[in-house]
C-alpha cells in the first residue's frame, strides 16, 4: 500500500548538474502530476501527464522535462538545474483513492532539492 | 485562468478555539473545490471536497460549504486540537481540464 513513492528525499546539486526525479504509484491512477511547493506561494504545477503517453505542460515547466515511462511511472528531469530550482518537489496520482471519488489527489513524501 | 485565494498566515489559536480559514475562488463553470492538509515533513493530503454549489464536505470536525454566490469555500472547525497544527491549502480543479490549482497555503499553529 505504497500510493506515489518519491526518489530521492533529498538531492543536493550544483548549477548546471542535471538529474531525474522518480515516481511510481501502485494506485492504477491514469493521470500523475509534478508539483513544486516554495515558501508563501503553495503548489505550482510543473507538468501533468493525463494518460500513459501523453504529458502537458502547467504553470512552471521553464528548465524541465518529463517522461511518462508507462502507466506507473511519471519522472521529472533538469537538464542543466539552476538555482532558482531549489524547491521541493511533489509528485501526486488522481483517481479514486479509497471511495474518495474521482479527481483526489495522492502525493508522495516529497524530494527537497537544493540547488547551489 | 481559475485560481484560488486564501487567507495568510500564519494563524496561531489556542486548544478548543473556533477556526476559520478564508477561501475564494476564480473560475469558470463549476469547478470542484477541496481542502489538503500537509502535515511536517509529509505530503499533503486529501481533508474534504465539494463538487457542486450549496455541497458541504466535511472531515475530522472540518468543514467547508461550496458557496457559489459569494465564490466561496471557507475552511471550519468549531473546536481545534494541537494535532491539528499543520498547513491548509484551498484547491479547486476547472471543470473543463484536468488540472489542479492550489493557494498559498495557510500555516495553522495550535497551542495547549
Amino acid at each position: 500500500n505504497a500510493g506515489v513513492t518519491q526518489t530521492p528525499k533529498f538531492q543536493v546539486l550544483k548549477t548546471g548538474q542535471s538529474m531525474t526525479l522518480q515516481c511510481a504509484q501502485d494506485m492504477n491512477h491514469n493521470s500523475m502530476y509534478w508539483y513544486r511547493q516554495d515558501p508563501g506561494m503553495g503548489l505550482r504545477l510543473i507538468y501533468y501527464s493525463a494518460s500513459e503517453g501523453t504529458t502537458d505542460k502547467g504553470e512552471v515547466p521553464n528548465g524541465y522535462n518529463v517522461s511518462r515511462l508507462n502507466k506507473r511511472e511519471f519522472s521529472l528531469r533538469l537538464e542543466s538545474a539552476a538555482p532558482s530550482q531549489t524547491s521541493v518537489y511533489f509528485c501526486a496520482g488522481k483517481g479514486l483513492a479509497g471511495g474518495r471519488g474521482a479527481n483526489v489527489l495522492t502525493f508522495g513524501a516529497g524530494s527537497r532539492l537544493t540547488v547551489l | 485562468g481559475d485560481s484560488v485565494t486564501q487567507m495568510e498566515g500564519p494563524v496561531t489559536l489556542s486548544e478548543e478555539a473556533f477556526l476559520t480559514i478564508n477561501c475564494t475562488y476564480t473560475a469558470t463553470g463549476y469547478p470542484s473545490l477541496f481542502w489538503y492538509v500537509q502535515y511536517p515533513g509529509e505530503g499533503l493530503q486529501l481533508l474534504l471536497k465539494a463538487t457542486k454549489a450549496d455541497d458541504k464536505g466535511s472531515n475530522k470536525g472540518f468543514e467547508a460549504t461550496y458557496r457559489k454566490e459569494t465564490t466561496s469555500f471557507h475552511l471550519e472547525k468549531g473546536s481545534v486540537q494541537v494535532s491539528d497544527s499543520a498547513v491548509y491549502f484551498c484547491a479547486l480543479k476547472p471543470y473543463n481540464n484536468n488540472d489542479m490549482r492550489f493557494g498559498a497555503g495557510t500555516r495553522l499553529t495550535v497551542k495547549p
